[in-house]
């Protein structure tokens, strides 16, 4: 299995563009969790989904960010207008069962 | 889920056992001792897990005392790809799903 794939692997956009960020869970893991990481703030879980319905995005900061997942092998975490403050390390993580948790190599977004 | 505290940072010679405590004396006992450990620029990476057995696998033990107020993961032969951050987190299994990481333990092997 090739594991938890994130894409882009960098990426860097002007502050006011959209960013979409993409992760491709293990197959077979019904759980797919976004995290971002930063210096000050550590690592923050954003949202979580179960069996591809959002569970809990009580950890997405704003409406800028917005997740979907269409089906079982795909899910996007858009931000919209971008930011600077938004400038992380973003992870995507796949579960199939809670807390055994593979992360893929994450997103660094830049914005400047 | 229990609080659980590790100190900040800590150093480890090659080689040697790499010890790293944590302390989660409030935690109660439906729940469970997750370690997970970050390599820089990657994403972190599931140890290890217990109730209040000891527990080994190909990556580490994990040592939990008999009160369950406190912990040890061992690096039994630590090399340098063990430096990381490592991360102790309470459980409660059955309860939310979510994991949520602390500042964990910076631990550095040198040479």
């Amino acid at each position: 299995d090739a594991g938890v794939i994130q894409s882009p692997r960098h990426e860097v956009t002007e502050m006011g563009q959209e960013v979409t960020l993409r992760c491709k869970p293990i197959s077979g893991h019904d759980y797919l969790f976004w995290y971002r990481q930063t210096m000050m703030r550590g690592l923050e879980l954003l949202i979580y989904f179960n069996n591809n319905v959002p569970i809990d995005d009580s950890g997405m900061p704003e409406d800028r960010f917005s997740a979907k997942m269409p089906n079982a092998s795909f899910s996007t975490l858009k931000i919209q207008p971008s930011e600077p403050r938004d400038s992380a390390v973003y992870f995507c993580a796949s579960s199939f069962a809670p807390f055994y948790y593979t992360f893929g190599s994450g997103t660094r977004l830049t914005v400047v | 889920d229990a609080k659980t505290t590790q100190p900040t940072s800590m150093d480890c010679a090659e080689g040697r056992a790499a010890n790293l405590p944590c302390n989660h004396s409030t935690i109660s006992g439906n729940e469970y001792v997750y370690w997970y450990r970050q390599i820089h620029s990657q994403g972190p990476q599931y140890i290890i897990h217990g109730l209040k057995n000891n527990e080994t696998n190909e990556m580490a033990s994990l040592i939990i005392t008999e009160d369950r107020k406190s912990s040890t993961l061992i690096l039994p032969h630590a090399t340098l790809r063990d430096t990381a951050v490592y991360y102790c987190i309470a459980l409660t299994q059955g309860g939310s799903e979510k994991l949520v990481f602390g500042k964990g333990m910076k631990l550095t092997v040198n040479p």
